[in-house]
């Protein structure tokens, strides 16, 4: 069954860097997935999306602070400098066969 | 530029109906799958259905199979979601998302979402 893993919370300080993870399910680590930000109160905006070899693009907009890579089953989203805008829930997103699926979300919180 | 605006939430009693609607613009609306995904309060992401570019494929959450329809009106460009027999836990704003592709895939364009609320 195809499920995506995600911490529920992560911190880091203002103007450092984090790594956010989302791991695939066993048999799916071939699996590309999709980055979600949603900031408080706010509608999620796409991203970036990210393949299994590591390769990545990015929706429209988005800093260059943002990458994205991959290791198996894992799935990273590298974010740079951070800000306080960064303060947000991040989604990662996979589909198969049929509908969409999230991961649970990471509270990213900006010391 | 890619806009996709929901209308039609609101207030419903258990048992009632909603129809949701999302007016696209900015892309060939034939050519790219559409899925509503809503969130509950205090939850994360939940896709609840898609329908593919073509119209020709649907799926739907087991929560809310026989209970919702998606469907789209290509000379609207509009994409609908028909909600019956509505539930407390249906309670949620409600996005509709625009895939990358024809067929379901990751969705690289979001609706600005609508409130659902089901109460007695």
């Amino acid at each position: 069954q195809l499920v995506l893993t995600q911490s529920p919370s992560a911190s880091a300080s203002l103007g450092a860097s984090v790594k956010l993870t989302c791991t695939l399910s066993s048999g799916h680590s071939n699996y590309a997935i999709a980055w979600h930000q949603q900031q408080p109160e706010k509608g999620p905006r796409y991203l970036m999306k990210v393949n299994s070899d590591g390769s990545h693009t990015k929706g429209d907009g988005i800093p260059d602070r943002f990458s994205g890579s991959s290791s198996g089953a894992e799935r990273y989203l590298i974010i740079s400098s951070l800000q306080s805008e960064d303060e947000a829930d991040y989604y990662c997103q996979t589909w198969g066969t049929g509908m969409g699926l999230f991961g649970g979300g990471t509270k990213l919180t900006v010391l | 530029e890619v806009q996709l605006l929901e209308s039609g939430g609101g207030s419903v009693q258990p048992g009632g109906s909603l129809r949701l609607s999302c007016a696209a613009s900015g892309f060939t609306f034939t050519s790219h799958g559409m899925t509503w995904v809503r969130q509950a309060p205090g939850k994360g992401l939940e896709c609840v259905s898609a329908i593919s570019g073509s119209g020709g494929s649907t799926y739907y959450a087991d929560s809310v199979k026989g209970r919702f329809t998606i469907s789209k009106d290509t000379s609207k460009n509009t994409l609908y979601l028909q909600m019956n027999s509505l539930r407390a836990e249906d309670t949620a704003v409600y996005y509709c998302a625009k895939d990358d592709g024809a067929a379901i895939s990751f969705f690289d364009y979001w609706g600005q979402g609508i409130l659902v609320t089901v109460s007695s």
